[in-house]
């Protein structure tokens, strides 16, 4: 099994762009989550999905920030516009049912603001 | 709302130290889980505690749920450089609400 993927690894991009981070979960996971990990605020838990559909998305900044899971296999984290305050690591996990099975995390994405 | 609190925020031990941190939680846990993140890294999965003053051991690691199942505490017996990185719990509630702690930073002294 190749694990939890994530595209791109690394982002460089300036003020007011969008982004979108990709991901595709562990085959046969039934929940997906996101996160962002910064110094300052440390791992935060943005969204999760359960069989595709968003369970709590309190951890969501702001409406700049949207999640989406079109099926089981493919997520998107969209950043529409990126202000440098959301340059940060943001992980994609996925586990077999979330608070019951662990976490798999993906390697992450490295996005940098400018 | 819901906060999960860890501490030491970071802990600098001499190999071979012990090392223990620790989690609260505001709220009453279903569970909680153990990961650690090495430097660079992505968090792995450690453990998953579930019953109220659950002890569990992993060779030189004991992971600890408490009675009311409101805190946590993962304890490393005798450090070794291979120890280093970020350890964080994650607590998950009745409410779907899942919570990491801030983490715990170790470094160790060769």
């Amino acid at each position: 099994d190749a694990g939890v993927i994530q595209s791109p690894r690394h982002e460089v991009t300036e003020m007011g762009q969008e982004v979108t981070l990709r991901c595709k979960p562990i085959s046969g996971h039934n929940s997906l989550f996101w996160y962002r990990q910064t110094m300052m605020r440390g791992l935060e838990l943005l969204i999760y999905f359960n069989n595709n559909v968003p369970i709590d998305d309190s951890g969501m900044p702001e409406d700049r920030f949207s999640a989406k899971m079109p099926n089981a296999s493919f997520s998107t984290l969209k950043i529409q516009p990126s202000e440098p305050r959301d340059s940060a690591v943001y992980f994609c996990a996925s586990s077999g049912l979330a608070g019951v099975s662990e976490q798999f995390f993906g390697p992450g994405t490295r996005l940098t603001v400018l | 709302g819901q906060q999960v609190m860890q501490i030491p925020q970071y802990q600098h031990v001499q190999e071979g130290e012990d090392f223990t941190t620790y989690c609260n939680s505001s709220t009453t846990l279903s569970n909680i889980q153990w990961y650690k993140q090495r430097p660079g890294g992505h968090p792995v999965f450690l453990i998953q505690l579930v019953k109220s003053g659950e002890v569990k051991k992993q060779k030189r690691l004991t992971f600890q749920f408490g009675e009311a199942k409101k805190n946590s505490s993962l304890h490393i017996t005798a450090t070794q450089t291979t120890d280093v990185g970020t350890y964080f719990c994650a607590g998950y509630s009745s409410a779907s609400k899942i919570i990491f702690g801030s983490g715990t930073r170790l470094s160790i002294r060769p």
